[in-house]
């Protein structure tokens, strides 16, 4: 079936300091991508839609200019977290949408814990 | 979005099948009824998929009702590898493909 990777599967990065997490389409293309974050215990809440080609459409309540997404290819969509926070801290998990058989695959997730 | 409504947590027993509902009682006619499984620290899987007719695949059934108000996510034998959070999703085509996820209910298996 149709896979989804994320790198890295966790990251640990100190307080003020960015970091880029890559999600990748391995076996077919995709145009859109989605970014989630889970906190422990919870669901997954949408941060953005990630059009190859264009720019990201985000969530109310999420700042594009700390979240920052990138679809240059039709197989890669990266989340950068800028000057990243301890609140920051969650489970990032991306999907992506293959548009020829109405499903959509999940990356694993990556844990990042900001300290 | 069309919400939809799940038990928190459900428990079963191990080889026995299980019967995971789902509430949608806003549904619109051209919404898809999607249903994906969590396990602990991993991305959601796909499970299975309908939009009228009942469906059937290697993981599970699912039994839509007639008015599609509500439906059933069937696990025939459960495994102990079955245990995760199962998410009963709709999901509009054409608009943006995007899933919104509910609280979905946590499906415990005993041994």
């Amino acid at each position: 079936g149709a896979v989804v990777s994320q790198h890295p599967s966790r990251v640990i990065c100190k307080s003020g300091t960015s970091v880029k997490i890559e999600c990748r389409s391995l076996d077919f293309q995709a145009t859109t991508m989605f970014w989630y974050r889970q906190f422990p215990k919870k669901s997954l809440m949408l941060m953005a839609t990630s059009n190859e080609g264009s720019k990201a459409t985000y969530e109310q309540g999420v700042e594009k200019d700390k979240f920052l997404i990138n679809h240059a290819s039709l197989t890669l969509s990266t989340l950068t977290v800028t000057s990243a926070h301890p609140e920051d801290s969650s489970f990032y998990i991306c999907s992506a949408d293959r548009t020829d058989n109405n499903e959509q695959y999940f990356g694993p997730g990556t844990r990042l814990t900001v300290t | 979005d069309a919400k939809t409504t799940q038990p928190n947590s459900m428990e079963s027993n191990e080889e026995e099948p299980v019967h995971l509902p789902c509430n949608h009682s806003t549904i619109s006619g051209t919404d898809y009824i999607h249903w994906y499984r969590q396990l602990p620290s991993q991305g959601p899987e796909y499970v299975i998929h309908g939009l009228t007719s009942n469906v059937n695949n290697r993981m599970a059934s699912l039994a839509i009702a007639e008015d599609r108000k509500s439906s059933t996510l069937i696990l025939h034998r459960a495994t102990l590898r079955d245990a995760a959070v199962y998410y009963c999703i709709l999901r509009a085509p054409n608009a943006g493909n995007m899933l919104t996820f509910g609280g979905g209910t946590r499906l415990m298996v005993k041994p």
